[in-house]
């Protein structure tokens, strides 16, 4: 079974905090994602990784980085915290770099990460 | 701009019954389709995926493609109240990175 591990269920930070949020997963996937979840407006790809020390934007990256360091870690970082970050943070990963030519592949889900900025 | 849209819902079905999930999508070039279920305050889970046009089945559960029309749905049988959750439809973004784009999601209330 895949399993993909966020550090934090629940996080309160204050508005300015620089804010870690830490994924792991030990399937040895090649990509891994970062989506926000929003009441209504479903899920926003923020940034993925489709390799070490690579990355490439998604949808809304503006307020976030990443790190990749190693194969099985994906970090996402809020330099300086703001209201409008509270939200369901979610982190997956799925076994290939690139689509192949069926498409892509299963994506697997980490528990969440409910953040709320004061 | 790529889409992907689902009624919102609430979807509400008796117990036993056929509960009927759609999803229309925007590109044409999209080549696999993914259905997860998500339950209150949980991450989603995968349900079922499928590449090709047709029906694919799995238990009580079986996904429908066309193509054609860039519809996809998924069939729940024999609906139970542990079934009611949202549903999430995802569909590949078409290019060549494993990215995913998804539906707002249906919830489906299951009455006993």
């Amino acid at each position: 079974d895949v399993k993909v591990t966020q550090s934090s269920r629940y996080l309160v930070k204050r508005t300015g905090e620089k804010v870690f949020l830490e994924c792991v997963q030990d399937m040895d996937h090649e990509n891994m994602f970062w989506y926000r979840q929003d009441p209504g407006l479903g899920l926003r790809l923020i940034y993925f990784s489709y390799d070490v020390k690579m990355k490439e934007k998604g949808d809304i990256p503006e307020g976030y980085s990443v790190s990749r360091e190693k194969k099985e870690r994906f970090s996402l970082i809020l330099e300086s915290a703001s209201t409008n970050q509270t939200s369901m943070y979610l982190c997956a990963s799925s076994l290939l770099p690139w689509a192949g030519p069926l498409g892509t592949d299963t994506q697997y889900f980490g528990p969440g990460t409910r953040l709320t900025v004061l | 701009q790529k889409e992907v849209e689902q009624n919102s819902g609430p979807l509400s079905v008796p117990e036993g019954a056929i509960a009927s999930l759609n999803c229309t999508y925007s590109d044409r070039g999209s080549q696999s389709f993914f259905w997860y279920r998500q339950y209150s305050g949980k991450s989603p889970e995968l349900i079922m995926f499928i590449y090709s046009n047709g029906d694919k089945e799995d238990g009580r559960f079986t996904a429908q493609l066309n193509k054609a029309s860039q519809y996809v749905s998924l069939l729940i049988r024999d609906s139970q109240p542990s079934d009611s959750a949202t549903y999430l439809c995802a569909v590949n973004d078409g290019g060549a990175t494993n990215k995913l784009i998804f539906g707002t999601g249906t919830l489906l209330a299951v009455q006993p």
